[in-house]
């Protein structure tokens, strides 16, 4: 299994809500990672996971929280976007945060329109 | 600081020809270097990568690329191309020594297949 899988697909969520993306893997990988990526324009790195914990923040704002359960689960949760924020929201994960070969696995992203 | 730099935002080819999408990177170390594919609406995957072992990469769908240090390069090719290639390619370098997973993305190019 070299699957990526997120959930939703699709999001369109109003300003003043609360929702949450999800990402699961289950290659044993202990690094997890969230990517934005905006409508032609490459990904951007926004948080790091490494074994459970937080390594990288990348200055996101606090109205991106992201959280990892376990280390197969990765969440953002969302609360009060801006229209701005609508992008295509890419978990990957790799088998450690270190190794600087090591290939990372994408998801097929979260589309996510904010209103 | 690690980064790449990819040369045409837009190529477009006919079926059966030579596909070349050009890649630099400017590295103050030893690059690692990956090249992925997004089709629409998709997520990435790894095209292949170059890890120091062999100048000459293979990777899947008949893609290979050539790391050339003299030129700082790594420009991906494929002899024969085929309608389903049409895609955005990106080509990614690893932040740092220690920071596998954590990519660079160049700006993309999106690869346009002329029956």
């Amino acid at each position: 299994d070299t699957e990526v899988t997120q959930t939703p697909k699709h999001l369109v969520m109003g300003m003043t809500n609360k929702k949450s993306l999800k990402c699961e893997q289950h290659m044993g990988h202990r690094a997890m990672y969230w990517y934005k990526q905006k409508a032609k324009k490459p990904p951007e790195l926004m948080f790091v996971y490494s074994y459970e914990k937080l390594s990288i923040n990348e200055s996101v704002p606090s109205r991106f929280s992201p959280e990892c359960p376990n280390s197969s689960l990765l969440n953002l949760h969302l609360h009060a976007l801006q229209p701005e924020d609508s992008a295509l929201y890419l978990c990957a994960s790799s088998q450690d945060g270190t190794r600087p070969n090591t290939e990372a696995f994408f998801g097929q992203g979260t589309r996510l329109t904010v209103v | 600081a690690q980064s790449v730099t990819q040369l045409g935002s837009h190529v477009s080819v006919s079926e059966g020809a030579l596909v070349l999408l050009r890649c630099n990177y400017s590295s103050s170390v030893p690059p690692y270097l990956f090249w992925y594919v997004q089709y629409p609406n998709q997520g990435l995957q790894l095209l292949l990568k170059y890890t120091s072992a062999a100048t000459l990469v293979k990777g899947i769908n008949g893609f290979e690329a050539e790391f050339k240090k003299s030129e700082t390069s790594f420009h991906l090719t494929k002899p024969s191309a085929h309608m389903s290639d049409a895609a955005e390619y990106f080509c990614a370098v690893t932040r740092g020594r220690n920071q596998g997973g954590k990519l660079i993305f160049g700006q993309g190019t999106e690869l346009s297949v002329k029956p």
